[in-house]
């Protein structure tokens, strides 16, 4: 079935760590990107990219690092750097000239 | 903030009646698109109604657009239990650069 991954489903960090969230979609889409939601709100955009080897700053992408080097793939790194990072983080796609995004199931980070 | 605004923030109705929700914009856009979240899952793609349309029909939904107000509304007919979920809307910015800009949300809880 075509669709898009996130993993782990829960991830817990220690104050000081980095983890990474994994994000892979085999919808052959060109757009990838990471959301913010905390609880009761919207989603706030991270980072975005729209092709291999490239992507853009969001709203909210300071403490937050990824990657684009394959297609398929899009991992989010939150750092140290990121002072409140216990959030739920949902990953995205969007084909070329499509308007529609599909949503993976999302990673719930909390800090511990 | 660029989020656009949802209205009211929470509704809660009897099952088999109608469910209205608001949602106003910021930018000029491309299209609007209404998307629903089940608690703790991922974001499901509804509907979409292009900047030229003023009402669009699928299934028991029906939305409506005014680009002169910057509003649209989403009408959910005859409601079910199964219909308890967060919805929100998304606009594709009018720039070129593929972001989403969401709403802030409408969690709707149909009672049985």
């Amino acid at each position: 079935d075509g669709g898009i991954t996130q993993s782990p489903k829960y991830l817990f960090r220690k104050e000081g760590q980095n983890v990474t969230l994994s994000c892979e979609q085999n919808l052959n889409h060109d757009t990838m990107y990471w959301y913010r939601q905390d609880p009761g709100q919207g989603l706030r955009l991270i980072y975005y990219s729209q092709i291999v080897n490239d992507f853009q700053k969001g709203d909210i992408a300071e403490g937050y690092s990824v990657s684009r080097e394959k297609k398929e793939s899009f991992p989010l790194t939150v750092t140290s750097a990121q002072k409140n990072p216990t959030a739920f983080y949902l990953c995205a796609s969007r084909g070329f000239g499509r308007a529609e995004a599909f949503f993976g199931q999302g990673t719930r980070l909390t800090v511990v | 903030s660029q989020q656009g605004e949802e209205d009211p923030q929470a509704l809660s109705i009897q099952e088999g009646e109608n469910a209205t929700m608001n949602c106003s914009y910021k930018t000029s856009i491309n299209n609007l698109q209404w998307y629903r979240q089940n608690s703790g899952r991922g974001l499901v793609h509804l509907i979409l109604i292009r900047s030229n349309e003023r009402e669009k029909h699928s299934g028991r939904l029906r939305v409506t657009l005014d680009t002169s107000k910057k509003s649209s509304s989403l009408l959910i007919t005859a409601s079910r239990a199964a219909d308890t979920a967060s919805y929100f809307c998304a606009t594709d910015a009018n720039s070129g650069t593929y972001k989403y800009i969401f709403g802030t949300g409408t969690r709707l809880k149909v009672l049985a």
